[in-house]
């Protein structure tokens, strides 16, 4: 069975500055990849997916993430930070009925 | 369309004790899902169903089951609560497996005494 790790547990970064959350993954098969965000007291909500084609994907609210199939990664990227984007993100890999999540990063965006 | 609602939202149970959380969506999905989530362990599948009347493990189903009588409806049940189980449980949906998102419930607080 595959299985998520996200390498950072919490990223505290300034606003308005660039922040990378990190994902690797472990498959011998392919996958489909996730990335959900979860604020405070709520429950997950889909931010982008990768099911094949342009290994760039990207939100609406400016987060992207690329595919890289030779480092099994699925990295999370923002240029620019809002306060509003202080949430948990959660990598998920998807295989079948099989859905497995990362353990979350926290993300603070400080003033 | 409320999507994927949960009942309750919050409650204290004694150790020995039994309760039944109820998943409720309006999607028309066919798929169904129950996750719990601890502090640095993300979220682990308990039990899914692929359909009205089927439902099958997940990754830590025990302690656990979970009926699908209705296609809108998935629930899960304690029948003797340990605080090991004190979680944060979510319900989830999809139109299928794989390639579709999931659809999030707000979540349960459990805490098992």
């Amino acid at each position: 069975a595959q299985s998520v790790t996200q390498l950072d547990s919490q990223v505290p970064v300034f606003e308005e500055a660039p922040v990378e959350l990190r994902c690797n993954y472990s498959s011998s098969v392919s996958v489909y990849l996730f990335w959900y965000v979860q604020y405070p007291n709520q429950g997950l909500q889909l931010l982008l997916k990768y099911l094949s084609g342009s290994t760039l994907v990207e939100s609406i609210n400016g987060f992207e993430a690329e595919f890289n199939k030779s480092q099994t990664s699925f990295h999370l990227r923002k240029p620019s930070v809002h306060i509003s984007d202080t949430a948990e993100y959660f990598c998920a890999v998807s295989e079948g009925n099989d859905m497995r999540f990362g353990a979350g990063t926290r993300l603070t965006v400080k003033p | 369309n409320a999507g994927v609602t949960q009942t309750p939202k919050f409650r204290v149970l004694k150790t020995g004790q039994s309760m039944t959380l109820l998943c409720a969506q309006d999607m028309n999905h066919e798929y169904m899902y129950w996750y719990r989530q601890d502090p640095g362990m993300g979220l682990r599948l308990i039990h899914y169903s692929v359909g009205e009347g089927t439902t099958a493990k997940g990754e830590v189903p025990d302690g656990y089951n979970v009926s699908r009588l209705k296609k809108q409806n998935f629930l899960l049940g304690l029948e003797s609560a340990a605080p090991s189980q004190t979680s944060v449980y979510f319900c989830a949906s999809g139109r299928t497996s794989g390639v579709h998102e999931q659809f999030f419930g707000p979540g349960t607080r459990l805490t098992v005494l």
